[in-house]
């Protein structure tokens, strides 16, 4: 079954201890990204990847970073995260179809 | 700039016909998405539209007007679990022109379905 599973679903933290959200796709993607979700903002990408060590930015990339070492991984990781990194955020993967499969999503807290 | 403007939210009665408008302009175009969403829970593909013209999926069907920077979800005949919210994504071209996987969305057109 085509999965895109990201964890932890559900975390509270504080502000300033690094904290990384791991995915993984077992579709062999090549094309992954990461979005998060805020009332009255919509989703908005984060960082996206094309390949094996190939990422850029997205529209929001401040406070993130993401690393891409194996295909079917793709961790976002928050260095020092604040409150304003309060949100809902998604992975995302899409082949060479144009059908973008979502992970379940990840509701952080940072207190 | 890139700008995608949805209605926020719509009301439709059960059995219905609606159509749930989006308006893009973006530096450039390489496809618009639809996505259903429902409360909490990830966005699920519903279309995808490189052509102008209409594509019908079941009971979904979406149409794209590039010139216009204009697209339209049609739902008919509407059941109580198509409330949700629905979102407008387009992809603009890769660095190079080819594919990519920045997506930009608009902000989501929530849609009740009355009894």
């Amino acid at each position: 079954e085509a999965q895109v599973t990201q964890n932890p679903r559900y975390l509270i933290t504080v502000t300033g201890k690094k904290l990384t959200v791991t995915c993984s796709q077992n579709m062999n993607h090549e094309y992954m990204s990461w979005y998060r979700q805020d009332p009255g903002l919509g989703l908005r990408q984060i960082y996206y990847s094309m390949n094996v060590e190939v990422t850029d930015k997205g529209d929001v990339p401040e406070g993130y970073k993401v690393s891409r070492k194996e295909k079917r991984n793709f961790p976002l990781i928050l260095e020092s995260p604040s409150p304003n990194q309060t949100s809902l955020y998604f992975c995302a993967s899409r082949g060479l179809e144009n059908t973008i499969y979502f992970g379940e999503g990840s509701w952080l807290t940072v207190v | 700039g890139q700008n995608i403007d949805q209605p926020t939210e719509m009301t439709a009665t059960e059995g219905a016909i609606v159509q749930i408008n989006c308006t893009y302009q973006t530096s450039g175009f390489n496809g618009l998405f639809w996505y259903q969403q429902h409360a909490g829970e990830a966005p699920t593909f519903l279309s995808y539209n490189v052509l102008d013209g209409l594509e019908e999926k079941g009971r979904f069907s979406s149409f794209l007007s590039r010139s216009k920077g204009y697209s339209y979800l049609l739902l008919k005949e509407l059941q109580m679990k198509d409330s949700a919210s629905y979102l407008c994504a387009v992809t603009p071209p890769g660095r190079y022109g080819g594919a990519t996987n920045k997506l930009i969305f608009g902000t989501g057109t929530l849609l009740a379905v009355q009894p």
